[in-house]
């Protein structure tokens, strides 16, 4: 399967742990994004990457949120000390810059359920 | 106001029916729109990107109405695996450095029924 994956599909944690999803772009995808979505809304923007750079992060990222993208390849969000707000489905999505109307495809995402 | 507003629904039509959906926006700097569609508890796949002359795709067709600042989804002959969410998404580049704002909307429910 060559799409954007996921890891890991699902993710119970108490209020408090620490969570880290990963994201595997598609392999020539240069850009990456992190988005949010609860129930009955759109995903929320969260970061974007060009290659290894993160070049915007919104303001929805609290600074409980990290996001890094070492190599310019896979990328990593990190939640700390984390909140019931927090329950989210989280989903990445990569595109190639290659003018504007690039695609963003869509990885399966990760819900994530804070107790 | 919401830079990328729609009715949330949920529609109900008949299979074969022509149905519509339109999204306003709200910054008039916005370049690109797009419709997603959404699975439930799935991700969304681009449906189709609209262009400002218009454009069709089989049964959708898009639409551009840049000085009022909305874009519509039609669907004609409504088919069963319609059935989703659609959502509305706004691109505005910002600045030189090639990163382009993306803003979903909150979806319409489309649910079409035997």
């Amino acid at each position: 399967d060559t799409g954007v994956s996921q890891d890991p599909r699902h993710k119970i944690t108490k209020r408090g742990q620490n969570v880290t999803f990963r994201c595997d772009p598609i392999s020539e995808h240069n850009r990456l994004y992190w988005y949010r979505q609860t129930l009955g809304q759109g995903p929320e923007f969260l970061t974007y990457f060009q290659n290894e750079a993160q070049l915007e992060k919104s303001r929805l990222l609290s600074d409980r949120f990290s996001a890094e993208r070492p190599k310019g390849s896979f990328s990593t969000l990190e939640i700390q000390r984390t909140e019931q707000g927090d329950s989210a489905m989280y989903l990445c999505a990569s595109s190639l810059r290659q003018g504007h109307l690039n695609e963003q495809f869509f990885g399966p995402g990760t819900r994530l359920t804070v107790l | 106001r919401k830079e990328v507003e729609q009715d949330p629904g949920p529609f109900n039509v008949p299979e074969g029916a022509t149905v519509a959906f339109n999204c306003t926006y709200s910054n008039s700097a916005s370049q690109s729109f797009f419709w997603y569609r959404q699975d439930c508890r799935k991700e969304p796949k681009l449906l189709m990107s609209v262009y400002s002359s218009g454009n069709e795709d089989g049964r959708f067709t898009a639409q551009l109405n840049r000085a009022s600042q909305y874009i519509s989804l039609l669907i004609r002959d409504s088919k069963l695996s319609d059935s989703a969410t659609y959502l509305c998404v706004v691109r505005q580049l910002m600045g030189s450095g090639g990163y382009q704002k993306v803003t979903f909307g909150i979806g319409t429910k489309l649910q079409v029924i035997p």
